[in-house]
């Protein structure tokens, strides 16, 4: 079975700043892992992913994320933060990355001038 | 660029009525979930389908839940009769054979009272 917590329902950061969102996973097989974003009256977007192979992928808009398996993390990073960065970011785990997602709670990101 | 799509955005039903939501898939696309979202809750994984057939169900996903594709473009999922508790946003997700990505579209908001 797979779970995801999310850690900080909230985090605020000032334009420039680096933005660090929380993700640890639980996964009884080796997990794919994604990072998605939820811009107001929008969808769901791929931020990125993790399969196989090399454990810091990089994505859309800066974003990047390293798996670490001892830590059982996928934390969210972007060096310095814009005003087009405020959204809902969610964090998801699946076993096969063919089946269900399991997300975590999301976090929303606030960025102040 | 392509894109799930939902109808209404948001549907105000009574408790006890049917609602039908709707999803355009992306149109290469073979198969199709539903996930929703209780107003702070996590994004809960409801159904997946492929080939005309529920792949999996969540225990969610009860007897008061059908999913169907009457064309070749609509996808949607039916609550026969509405309660409090289905009160969330319902979101579609189509994802290409053979990738493991899944396109979401903006969701339904469904309120019942």
């Amino acid at each position: 079975a797979q779970s995801v917590t999310q850690l900080g329902s909230h985090v605020s950061v000032s334009e420039g700043a680096l933005v660090l969102l929380r993700c640890n996973y639980s996964s009884s097989v080796p997990p794919y892992l994604f990072w998605y974003v939820q811009y107001p009256n929008q969808g769901l977007q791929l931020l990125l992913k993790y399969t196989t192979g090399a454990t810091l992928v990089k994505g859309i808009n800066g974003f990047e994320a390293e798996f670490k398996k001892s830590e059982t993390s996928f934390h969210l990073t972007k060096p310095s933060a814009h005003m087009s960065d405020a959204a809902e970011y969610f964090c998801a785990v699946s076993a096969t990355g063919f089946q269900k997602l399991v997300f975590g709670t999301g976090t929303r990101l606030l960025v102040s001038p | 660029e392509p894109e799930v799509t939902q109808t209404p955005s948001h549907q105000v039903t009574q408790m006890g009525q049917e609602v039908i939501l709707r999803c355009v898939p992306i149109s290469n696309h073979l198969y199709f979930y539903w996930y929703r979202q209780i107003l702070g809750q996590k994004v809960e994984f409801l159904v997946s389908f492929y080939n005309n057939e529920i792949s999996e169900k969540s225990e969610i996903f009860d007897d008061q839940f059908s999913v169907e594709r009457p064309d070749g473009s609509n996808f949607t999922l039916k609550i026969r009769s509405t309660k409090l508790e289905d009160s969330a946003m319902y979101f579609c997700a189509s994802r290409l054979q053979g990738a493991d990505t899944q396109y979401f579209g903006p969701g339904t908001r469904l309120t019942v009272l």
